[in-house]
């Protein structure tokens, strides 16, 4: 059974820093892109940023450049989300994603003073 | 960007109907689209990839179709449980976009 398990959310006030991590399991990593897509309270899904399988390639949303870093590490299977800068506009749930069909629960970010 | 435009925005459906959910992309895109359902408080649940896949262990009530900039997905045999949110995911390019999402609500 694939699980991922998100943790890492919590309230900050803005301009600071969180980093998200998503620890994977029942898949081999190293296979897949992964992602982080968010959900700000009562809208719709907003895609986050990819990752591939080595971590050569990195892509974001315009609005998280140069604030958010992706990482991921295979071997222990893990995937994390350094978020820097922090905005309101950046309260939503969080999700870890392992290609397109595995998703994690979600954790919470609330950037607020 | 390339832009997805999803509707209707919300529908209602009686136990035993078909509805159908439309994507558009604002320009061609293959077939580079999945279907997600999301349930209140629950994270999305992937139901199509490339266009008409579906994925394992998805009941075959759930359809997709279409390529370039028009997609459909096609909900046979309504059941209370298919109450939910529908989103379409555009994968073509980056940045990725997700469709505004529809609520389905079954009377």
């Amino acid at each position: 059974e694939v699980q991922l398990v998100e943790s890492g959310g919590t309230l900050v006030q803005p301009g600071g820093s969180l980093r998200l991590s998503c620890a994977v399991s029942g898949v081999t990593l190293s296979d897949y892109w992964l992602g982080w897509v968010r959900q700000a309270p009562g809208r719709g899904l907003e895609w986050v940023a990819d990752i591939n399988q080595d971590g050569s390639e990195k892509y974001y949303v315009d609005s998280v450049k140069g604030r958010f870093t992706f990482s991921r590490d295979n071997a222990k299977g893990s995937l994390y989300l350094q978020m820097n800068s922090l905005r309101a506009e950046d309260t939503a749930v969080y999700y870890c994603r392992v290609g397109l069909n595995y998703w994690g629960q979600g954790t919470l970010v609330t950037v607020s003073s | 960007d390339i832009q997805m435009t999803q509707s209707p925005s919300s529908l209602s459906a009686f136990v035993g109907d078909r509805v159908t959910i439309t994507c558009r992309a604002s320009q061609g895109i293959d077939n580079y689209l999945a279907w997600y359902q999301q349930k209140p408080g629950k994270a999305p649940k992937s139901l199509i990839y490339a266009a008409s896949s579906l994925q394992s262990g998805v009941p075959s009530k759930f359809r997709g179709s279409g390529s370039g900039t028009d997609f459909t997905l096609t909900i046979s045999s309504l059941q209370p449980e298919d109450s939910a949110t529908y989103y379409c995911h555009r994968y073509n390019s980056y940045p990725h976009t997700f469709g505004q999402g529809t609520k389905l609500e079954i009377k």
